[in-house]
């Protein structure tokens, strides 16, 4: 199966910071790469899909690339809502693994 | 307004079984393929299981192939994942999500999310 790692494990920002969180897949997957957002005690939310495209509502700080099997989630001008913990999941097949997770607090 | 309402969780003792039930509202379920996704306490997400929009295609993750049984009906807006042989590492929060088909094997995104419904296996 193809394995999801995210990196960091987790993070520690300030509000108006720019931040960027990876996540690399261990065989091709194209750009079939979501992106999840998880605040404490709560359901995770989608963010983006197909690598780079904003799911309809999301604010515009959040922004996904890719580059080979190398994506990428920023997140321009931290806001206090912002900090949560953060999923990447690889959809082109089963099993939809998702990454660890990444867990950004406030600095 | 679009809702996911999870159903049936509790405490089981291991090798025991558990139906877990899913009620969808406010969109078109007959449409879209569904997920089930779990989360062990301070743990991170698992997929677990997908079903297709018609019902005839069903994946499973490894650790739960065999043993749970993903299912849906049309007519009552509803989704189910029939957990058998339970295990202590199956605890976790189970959340059913409606799932965005793209690419090639019918897998996709998930863009709704229900609350969630806890699974304690203990004996």
């Amino acid at each position: 199966d193809i394995q999801m790692t995210q990196s960091p494990s987790s993070l520690s920002a300030s509000v108006g910071d720019r931040v960027t969180i990876t996540c690399r897949a261990s065989q091709d997957i194209s750009n079939y790469l979501a992106w999840y957002q998880q605040r404490p005690g709560k359901v995770p939310k989608l963010l983006i899909y197909g690598a780079s495209t904003l799911q309809s509502g999301v604010p515009s700080r959040f922004s996904g690339s890719a580059s080979g099997t190398d994506f990428t989630l920023t997140i321009s001008s931290l806001q206090p809502e912002d900090f949560a913990t953060y999923y990447c999941q690889k959809y082109n097949s089963v099993p939809g693994t998702f990454g660890q997770g990444t867990r950004l607090e406030i600095k | 307004q679009m809702q996911l309402v999870e159903s049936g969780g509790g405490v089981v003792q291991p090798g025991r079984s558990l139906r877990l039930s899913c009620a969808a509202s406010g969109f078109a379920f007959r449409s879209y393929s569904m997920h089930w996704v779990r989360q062990a306490p301070g743990k991170g997400l698992e997929w677990v299981a997908i079903i297709s929009f018609d019902g005839d295609n069903r994946y499973y993750a490894d650790s739960v192939e065999g043993r749970f049984t993903i299912s849906r009906e049309v007519s009552g807006n509803m989704l189910h994942l029939q957990m058998n042989s339970l295990r202590p590492e199956d605890a976790a929060v189970y959340y059913c999500a409606r799932g965005i088909v793209v690419g090639p094997a019918g897998l996709g995104y998930l863009d709704f999310w229900g609350q969630g419904t806890r699974v304690t296996v203990s004996s």
